[in-house]
């Protein structure tokens, strides 16, 4: 079963606007949550990624918040821009292993 | 500095055959992951390679299987294929110190007819 809930499936947001995505998880095992942007044709590669005893974490345009209480993080991506456009997954390691929600598939339009 | 690379990039197949996978990992990097991501669908665990040796596995089943080499490269086997296996494979390299993060090949398209 996914361990890691992402939502929502794909969202479409005008350039300069805030595409927000969320991930849900059980596992109180999971001790680091890094989230991936993959481009078609291509691998996921690494954007940020934080621990749960910090709240927020910020890098360049991309922000990560974390509500550990209710098992939930999510990503926000500033001022969007057209080549943002990717599919964006959450995910959430525990014992070496990481467990990736289903992936978000972000559209900014110019 | 180069990063993950994975060989071949593309594969077809037929149902009952086997194949081979390759991967080598960024440079300073000793752990392989392997990972299997259908269309649609975000990435999932088959099993982490460290000192040659298979350190986790997923929900996978025999079929599947892998090796590491002394230079900290691997290679995934699956065996019997049949269509379901049609997927892209993914493999990541890391620090085999438990606390860094994966890094990400292309993966390797396999199809299977």
């Amino acid at each position: 079963q996914q361990q890691v809930k992402q939502s929502p499936q794909s969202l479409i947001v005008q350039k300069g606007g805030i595409p927000i995505i969320n991930c849900a998880y059980e596992n109180t095992a999971f001790d680091y949550f890094p989230w991936y942007q993959q481009f078609p044709g291509k691998g996921p590669a690494l954007l940020i990624a934080i621990r749960p005893d910090v709240s927020e974490k910020k890098e360049g345009r991309f922000t990560i918040s974390f509500n550990k209480s209710a098992k939930q993080f999510s990503l926000h991506i500033m001022d969007s821009q057209p080549g943002d456009s990717a599919t964006y997954f959450c995910a959430a390691r525990d014992d070496y292993k990481l467990s990736f929600g289903a992936g978000t598939t972000v559209t900014v339009r110019a | 500095d180069a990063g993950v690379t994975q060989s071949p990039t593309h594969l077809i197949k037929t149902r009952g055959q086997q194949v081979t996978l390759r991967c080598s990992p960024k440079s300073g990097h000793d752990t392989v992951s392997w990972y299997q991501q259908a269309l649609g669908q975000g990435p999932q665990f088959i099993f982490q390679y460290y000192e040659e040796e298979e350190r986790q596995r997923g929900n996978f089943p025999d079929r599947f299987s892998g090796h590491q080499f002394p230079n900290y490269s691997s290679e995934l086997n699956v065996n019997a294929l049949w269509l379901g296996d049609s997927a892209l494979y993914l493999c990541a390299s890391s620090l085999g110190t438990g606390d860094q993060p994966q890094h990400f090949g292309d993966g390797t398209r396999l199809s299977i007819l």
